[in-house]
């Protein structure tokens, strides 16, 4: 089993619809959390970044933690096609190493 | 200002040749990191360095990878004897600084390694 786990989609939404994606994880020990988008043929860059338990709000993005439930979520509200990229949850215990999922192909549709 | 950068953008070889694989941090970032991204999964963890020493190499497969900092700057990920699992996409990253507070690591584009 692997420590991250990301269930791979491909999802598909139209345009202005909320997407919600979501992680779970089996190592108690994280604490740092965080979503990154990657477009294709691109390195991840970070969107959202939770220490913690809690929820965390950016325009139109939301990160959420749940750690007694290793569970994390992250929503976007408003959906747009330049929304369309590969999701990658990602998370820590000491803040160098990251451990990722497998992302989420999102696909918003005009 | 400049991102990272890797080069070569693309490498093709062949079974059991060697390859080095070079990354350009953001200026200024002590801490470095090498990733692999094999097709269809996230990003995992090869090798941190916190300026030229590897603080955590424990990402590593086997003895054929190793990695270098020398300066404290510039770094070059090297593979012997290529095998053709070795095929992914090696991406560096870099931050301000490691330890104890999070520092987000600035991701290049990537290095697409394929063994023939």
């Amino acid at each position: 089993q692997k420590e991250v786990e990301q269930d791979p989609g491909p999802l598909s939404v139209p345009e202005g619809a909320i997407v919600s994606l979501n992680c779970t994880y089996s190592n108690s020990a994280f604490q740092y959390f965080m979503w990154y988008r990657q477009y294709s043929r691109k390195g991840p860059e970070l969107l959202m970044y939770t220490y913690s338990s809690g929820n965390k709000e950016d325009g139109r993005f939301t990160a959420q933690v749940d750690k007694s439930s290793k569970y994390i979520s992250l929503f976007i509200r408003d959906s747009q096609p330049s929304d369309s990229a590969t999701y990658l949850c990602a998370m820590s215990s000491n803040d160098y190493k990251l451990s990722f999922g497998a992302g989420t192909t999102v696909t918003v549709r005009a | 200002g400049a991102g990272v950068s890797q080069t070569p953008s693309n490498k093709v070889t062949e079974k059991g040749k060697y390859v080095e694989l070079r990354c350009d941090p953001i200026s200024g970032h002590t801490a470095l990191y090498w990733y692999r991204q094999s097709l269809g999964q996230g990003p995992e963890f090869l090798i941190y360095f916190q300026g030229t020493g590897a603080a955590d190499d424990s990402g590593l497969p086997n003895d054929r990878f190793f990695a270098v900092r020398p300066e404290g700057s510039v770094s070059t990920l090297k593979i012997q004897r290529t095998e053709r699992g070795d095929s992914a996409v090696y991406l560096c990253a870099s931050s301000s600084a490691g330890g104890i507070e999070y520092n987000e690591q600035f991701f290049g584009p990537g290095t697409r390694l394929t063994v023939l």
